[in-house]
């Protein structure tokens, strides 16, 4: 198995631009999570699918952050306006079931707003 | 509430020493206890988790945790550091039937030749 697969690696913009991250989980996984990392915050949950469907966004920062899961395949991390604040490692994750299974993280986009 | 509080942000052992990292949690439940190694540039990777079937867990890579409900302590050990074991460790604690994992802020260990 690739494992979880995260697309850009590493993503610089300006600010105000959109950003789109993407995010190919394990095969077989039901559970998706989209994590932010920061030196000041450690590991936030941005939101949380379950069956392709978003179960928590509590985690979504603002407005201009948004999160789709079109099919158990793929999954977007979309920033519209972006900011420098919005500069962080953002992380996707899947496991096989719904509660406190093992998590299994992709590589990260770093991601840089200038 | 759920939290974790790992001691230390930092920690350096030489090569063959013991590491020790500390890791507190505070639930109102009985907890599922985790942790992660974070190497540079990768996402982080399950070393152990406690379910409650026993207090010991031994995980991958020689890793070892104590599960301590007197001291709400969950401190991850190995009794000799290599080299490749330097990375970023994070304790996490989810309350049990419940997807939400609260992570600590980390304790980067470096191992000294």
């Amino acid at each position: 198995d690739a494992g979880v697969i995260q697309s850009p690696r590493h993503e610089v913009t300006e600010m105000g631009q959109e950003v789109t991250l993407r995010c190919k989980p394990i095969s077989g996984h039901n559970s998706l999570f989209w994590y932010r990392q920061t030196m000041m915050r450690g590991l936030e949950l941005l939101i949380y699918f379950n069956n392709n469907v978003p179960i928590d966004d509590s985690g979504m920062p603002e407005d201009r952050f948004s999160a789709k899961m079109p099919n158990a395949s793929f999954s977007t991390l979309k920033i519209q306006p972006s900011e420098p604040r919005d500069s962080a490692v953002y992380f996707c994750a899947s496991s096989p079931g719904y509660a406190n299974e093992k998590l299994f993280f992709g590589s990260g986009t770093q991601l840089s707003v200038l | 509430a759920q939290s974790v509080t790992q001691l230390g942000s930092h920690v350096s052992v030489s090569e063959g020493a013991l590491v020790l990292l500390r890791c507190n949690y505070s639930s109102s439940v009985p907890p599922y206890l985790f942790w992660y190694v974070q190497y540079p540039n990768q996402g982080l990777q399950l070393l152990l988790k406690y379910t409650s079937a026993a207090t010991l867990v031994k995980g991958i890579n020689g890793f070892e945790a104590e599960f301590k409900k007197s001291e709400t302590s969950f401190h991850l050990t190995k009794p000799s550091a290599h080299m490749s074991d330097a990375a970023e460790y994070f304790c996490a604690v989810s309350k049990r039937g419940t997807y939400k994992y609260i992570f600590g802020t980390g304790t980067r260990l470096k191992v000294l030749a």
